[in-house]
């Protein structure tokens, strides 16, 4: 079975701030994709990254940056220097497998970001 | 890039009614698509997988007589919630893939709201 714990239900910072909002992953499978989604208000989901098991680099793009540990089954999301607009619930998730199936999400981080 | 369409956005129904949800790839073939369902405040839970001209695969749980999904072509897939009731009531989102395989990207639909009174 595979399971996404997103143990930060809601975070609140000030604008500016960084903050980094934390994903733990178990799966048995050696080969899986991790994913980081942005769901605004609206419900949408908007893609932010997809890694690889076998891809530890850290990857910034722009504000955003990614952490990703096997060693501790982590991939934690940073966003350096936070605006307003980023306020949102943020989702990880998780394939494994073959890739034929569906996501497995973590249960969200609410990420608020005052003026 | 890949681009999938959800519609309604947003329906209300009346207990007993049933209730359609289109989702359409609309530049490319969806091999597989996913059906998740959302309560408020919670995470996506994924209800049922289903590749096109086959019988859906249901989650543990999800009551596929309730639930009809058909994916009669490679671009469309429809969700029927049957004799709705107010425990129904959530937000219902697809997404789909071009492939099975591991290089192929997950695109979700803007999701549906349905309501149910």
């Amino acid at each position: 079975a595979q399971k996404v714990t997103q143990a930060q239900t809601e975070i609140s910072v000030v604008e500016k701030e960084d903050v980094t909002l934390d994903c733990v992953y178990e799966t048995r499978d050696t080969t899986y994709y991790l994913f980081w989604y942005k769901q605004p208000p609206s419900g949408e989901l908007v893609f932010l990254i997809r890694r690889n098991s076998f891809d530890e680099q850290n990857e910034i793009s722009g504000r955003y940056s990614w952490n990703f540990q096997k060693s501790t089954s982590s991939f934690n999301f940073t966003i350096t220097a936070s605006q307003v607009v980023d306020s949102a619930v943020y989702f990880c998730a998780l394939v494994g497998g073959g890739g034929a199936d569906g996501l497995t999400f973590g249960k969200g981080t609410h990420l608020i970001i005052q003026p | 890039g890949a681009v999938v369409s959800q519609h309604p956005s947003w329906v209300i129904c009346k207990s007993g009614t049933s209730v359609k949800i289109e989702c359409r790839s609309l530049d490319f073939q969806a091999t597989t698509m996913f059906w998740y369902r959302q309560f408020p405040k919670q995470s996506l839970m994924l209800m049922a997988t289903s590749n096109e001209g086959s019988k859906a695969t249901y989650e543990q749980g999800v009551e596929k007589d309730k639930f009809l999904i058909n994916h009669a072509s490679l671009t469309l897939s429809t969700l029927t919630v049957t004799s709705a009731h107010p425990e129904d009531s959530s937000f219902y989102i697809c997404s789909a893939r071009g492939g099975t395989g591991f290089g192929y990207g997950y695109t979700f639909g803007s999701g549906t709201r349905l309501t149910v009174v």
